[in-house]
């Protein structure tokens, strides 16, 4: 199975900061690598599939990049209803697995 | 609006059985592969199972394989997990997911959709 690091597993940030998180592949999934949002007592959301797709609905100031084994998603800008938990997820081989979460708290 | 309502969690016995159910609706159930993705308490998502749109294949993880089955009714718009042989490490928050863009496995992608989960507490 390919493991999904996730670094930092959490973060203190202000309203307003740029923040990144990272994932890395034990193995190159290419561009296969999806990330979503949890909300406490509330189902994942998809934010960006494929590395770096926007879906659909998903605030601009999010982002994300990398391929091969290295990725990051990125906020441009902290808003308050974006304190949550972040999950990557590889889509290139079965089974999909996840990275441990980064939990991402307010300062 | 896509609405995916999972149901059949609950308290159930060390080796005992229980059966999960996800009702669809607000999308074209036929064109979607179906996943089962489970969440222990206070811990990370784990993909328990998928299957294609035609139930020709599907996919177990290996900590479940043997022991529990997925299956789909298309024409109830309906997504199944039964599981047998149930231990406590299977206690969690079960998620009924949806994924349209699939690869040759038939269920492989990325998760469009998430219901809001049914619980399973396998304890004595």
């Amino acid at each position: 199975d390919i493991q999904m690091t996730q670094s930092p597993s959490s973060l203190s940030a202000s309203v307003g900061d740029r923040v990144t998180i990272t994932c890395r592949a034990s193995q190159s999934i290419n561009n296969y690598l999806n990330w979503y949002q949890q909300k406490p007592e509330k189902a994942p959301k998809l934010l960006i599939y494929a590395a770096y797709n926007l879906q659909s609905g998903v605030p601009s100031r999010f982002s994300g990049s990398g391929s091969g084994t290295d990725f990051t998603l990125t906020i441009s800008s902290l808003q308050p209803e974006d304190f949550a938990t972040y999950y990557c997820q590889q889509s290139y081989s079965t089974p999909p697995t996840f990275g441990q979460g980064t939990k991402v708290e307010i300062k | 609006e896509v609405q995916l309502v999972e149901s059949g969690g609950g308290l159930v016995q060390p080796g005992r059985s229980l059966r999960l159910s996800c009702a669809a609706s607000g999308f074209s159930f036929d064109d979607y592969a179906m996943h089962w993705v489970r969440q222990a308490p206070g811990k990370g998502l784990e993909w328990v199972s998928g299957i294609s749109w035609n139930s020709g294949r599907m996919g177990y993880a290996e900590s479940v394989k043997g022991r529990f089955t997925i299956s789909r009714d298309n024409a109830k718009k309906s997504l199944y997990l039964q599981m047998n042989s149930l231990r406590a490490e299977d206690t969690a928050l079960y998620y009924c997911a949806i994924t349209y863009y699939y690869d040759s496995s038939g269920y492989l992608g990325y998760f469009d959709y998430w219901g809001q989960g049914t619980l399973v507490t396998v304890s004595s």
